[in-house]
């Protein structure tokens, strides 16, 4: 099992920039979350899937921030446009139901915008 | 979700046992006890977690106080690869999935020294 696969590790780009951060849960989950880390707020829940469902964004912190799941092996983090403060680590994570081993995170996108 | 409360940071020795305490004095009955820890630079990582009982995995233990105000997380012999943040996370399922998130605070810094 690769774990959860997050893409790219590392994102520089301009502000005013679409930016798009992309995940692979562990074969098998039926949710996936998107979590947001910086210095001053720590670690942040900002949207989750269920089946491939959108369940809860009210994390997301504006309407510049939107995430898809178009399929049980994929998931995207679209920011349009990019602003410096959206600087962060991204992480991704996975679970599956009934498993009471909580969640399984990706190594994270380190997003840096000029 | 309950909050916690845990010490800013810690020093331990290598080899010896660190003790992380966490307190929840407000948990609920149907509330769990998660420890998450996140080494630098990567994702948070499932350690161990537990609802009444003291629970112990390959990793650590964990130990309930009877009334489950209070928690510690036992790492019995602790090495330098065990410098991390430790998160102590109360939530409603101990399933990994919608019915309590898993909502980080700011948890303890862990130093492992020679």
């Amino acid at each position: 099992d690769a774990g959860v696969i997050q893409s790219p590790r590392h994102e520089v780009t301009e502000m005013g920039q679409e930016v798009t951060l992309r995940c692979k849960p562990i074969s098998g989950h039926d949710y996936l979350f998107w979590y947001r880390q910086t210095m001053m707020r720590g670690l942040e829940l900002l949207i989750y899937f269920n089946n491939n469902v959108p369940i809860d964004d009210s994390g997301m912190p504006e309407d510049r921030f939107s995430a898809k799941m178009p399929n049980a092996s994929f998931s995207t983090l679209k920011i349009q446009p990019s602003e410096p403060r959206d600087s962060a680590v991204y992480f991704c994570a996975s679970s599956q139901r009934g498993r009471g081993y909580g969640y399984t995170f990706g190594s994270g996108t380190r997003l840096t915008v000029v | 979700d309950a909050k916690t409360t845990q010490p800013t940071s810690m020093d331990c020795a290598e080899g010896r046992a660190a003790n992380l305490p966490c307190n929840h004095s407000t948990i609920s009955g149907n509330e769990y006890v998660y420890w998450y820890r996140q080494i630098h630079s990567q994702g948070p990582q499932y350690i161990i977690h537990g609802l009444k009982n003291n629970e112990t995995n390959e990793m650590a233990s964990l130990i309930i106080t009877e009334d489950r105000k209070s928690s510690t997380l036992i790492l019995p012999h602790a090495t330098l690869r065990d410098t991390a943040v430790y998160y102590c996370i109360v939530r409603v399922s101990a399933y990994g999935g919608s019915q309590g998130n898993l909502i980080f605070g700011k948890g303890t810094k862990l130093s492992v020294k020679p």
